[in-house]
């Protein structure tokens, strides 16, 4: 079955300390996307991609990095210059949006919850 | 970057229709309207889009205006598994702009 994998789905860092999160799509889609997600609030775009290797920084994409080497990986990288990382961060994934306006359905995954210890 | 607004709240019973309506003044000529469910610790899914008029699935109908600034998701006979928050992101060749949501609740 196609889907979207993020690993892993809880994840514990600590202070000073770089991680990854990893996001896998086997459905094609050239598109790729990354959000936060903070308690009782909305997602909040991080980064996104819409062609291999190339990405573009969303609205909260300070401390955040991210790489696209491959069609089917998108993995976010938390730094250290992050301050409040803590949060529930999601990956989506869709088809490339070549029409105007028109919308091809997000897929997302299960997310991955970072806390920091 | 357009903005949209809802209602931070609803509470309903099973088996009535639900209608949640977001606000979207500033929506781009280009942009299709979307609605997205999510339960608690997944990730949204997506329920149905359209552009202008109305859209119906299996799950759900959208009702867009002419003036296109609001849109209504109605969820008919909704039950308890349909306890979520609901959003209206818009975008368009960017990504979508999620907003805080909905939070539908649905009583026995």
């Amino acid at each position: 079955d196609g889907g979207i994998t993020q690993s892993p789905k809880y994840l514990f860092r600590k202070e000073g300390q770089n991680v990854t999160l990893s996001c896998e799509q086997n459905l094609n889609h050239d598109a790729m996307y990354w959000y936060r997600q903070d308690p009782g609030q909305g997602l909040r775009l991080i980064y996104y991609s819409q062609i291999v290797n190339d990405f573009q920084k969303g609205d909260i994409a300070e401390g955040y990095s991210v790489s696209r080497e491959k069609k089917e990986s998108f993995p976010l990288t938390v730094t250290s210059a992050q301050k409040n990382p803590t949060a529930f961060y999601l990956c989506a994934s869709s088809q490339q949006n070549r029409d105007r306006g028109r919308h091809y359905g997000y897929t997302f995954g299960s997310g991955t919850r970072l806390t920091v210890v | 970057l357009a903005k949209t607004t809802q209602p931070i709240s609803m509470d309903s019973y099973e088996g009535q229709e639900v209608n949640i309506t977001c606000s979207h003044n500033n929506i781009a000529t280009n942009d299709y309207i979307t609605w997205y469910q999510q339960f608690p610790s997944q990730g949204p899914r997506f329920i149905i889009q359209g552009y202008k008029t109305k859209v119906t699935n299996e799950v759900a109908s959208l009702f867009i205006p002419a003036d296109r600034k609001s849109s209504t998701l109605s969820l008919p006979r909704v039950s308890l598994s349909d306890t979520a928050v609901y959003y209206c992101p818009l975008g368009g060749r960017r990504a979508l702009t999620f907003g805080s949501g909905t939070r539908l609740q649905v009583q026995p």
